[in-house]
């Protein structure tokens, strides 16, 4: 079964404006982790941001910030103030409890426009 | 940079034959995760392992086999290569493999099965 969806395939953002990915999961456990990583064009994979289920405050790292709402079972990634460096892959994963192995999405790429 | 080293970055091979993919994870983590990245599968989990012992498996063929040696480098085996073998394979490593520590990726090495 699917764990992780991302709905958006593709987005687009004008630079400067924020932009949200979304991203649900689908878990029965009530410990698990939820991250964002980066995947720009070069290859490599970025951690971005981290949410763990118990946390009461949504995470932030600089200009990334996790929309969680745990009984929607939703964990969106916002970047405000987009700039060109942000077009990429964007991956969205999980590892829950009990699981030894974390599960991505099947991404969203992002484009930002001048 | 992430501090995980992954050698070669690129490697071009027949069909039938055997390669190693090497991993060095970053300073002070224990723990090991080998990912593969294909177009049709997305990013799927294949093995992890912690301090040199196999800690969870995931959609490793039989014909893969990977290590952990006392330095705590890692080796994954992909023997009698198929086409289909080819992909984007990262590795990951984290301190010591919980649930909550993001893991840290490395570049990862592109094979071509030809």
């Amino acid at each position: 079964a699917q764990k992780i969806t991302q709905t958006q395939p593709g987005m687009f953002v004008q630079e400067k404006e924020a932009v949200t990915l979304d991203c649900t999961y689908d878990t029965s456990d009530q410990s698990y982790g939820l991250f964002w990583y980066k995947q720009p064009s070069s290859g490599e994979m970025i951690f971005l941001i981290y949410q763990g289920s118990y946390d009461e405050q949504n995470a932030t790292e600089g200009r990334y910030s996790l929309n969680f709402q745990k009984a929607r079972k939703s964990a969106n990634l916002v970047i405000s103030a987009s700039q060109l460096g942000d077009s990429a892959m964007y991956f969205c994963a999980m590892r829950e409890g009990r699981a030894k192995d974390m599960r991505f999405g099947a991404g969203t790429r992002l484009t930002v426009k001048p | 940079d992430s501090g995980v080293t992954q050698t070669p970055k690129h490697l071009i091979t027949a069909t039938g034959q055997r390669v190693t993919l090497r991993c060095s994870p970053r300073s002070g983590d224990l723990s090991v995760y080998w990912y593969q990245q294909s177009l049709d599968q997305g990013l799927q989990f294949l093995i992890q392992y912690y301090n040199g012992e196999e800690r969870a498996k995931g959609n490793i063929l039989e014909r893969f086999s990977a290590q952990q040696f006392p330095d705590l480098h890692s080796e994954l085996n992909l023997s009698s290569l198929e086409l289909g073998d080819s992909a984007l394979y990262f590795c990951a490593s984290s301190p010591t493999g919980e649930v909550g520590q993001p893991q840290h990726f490395g570049d990862g090495t592109r094979l071509s099965i030809l």
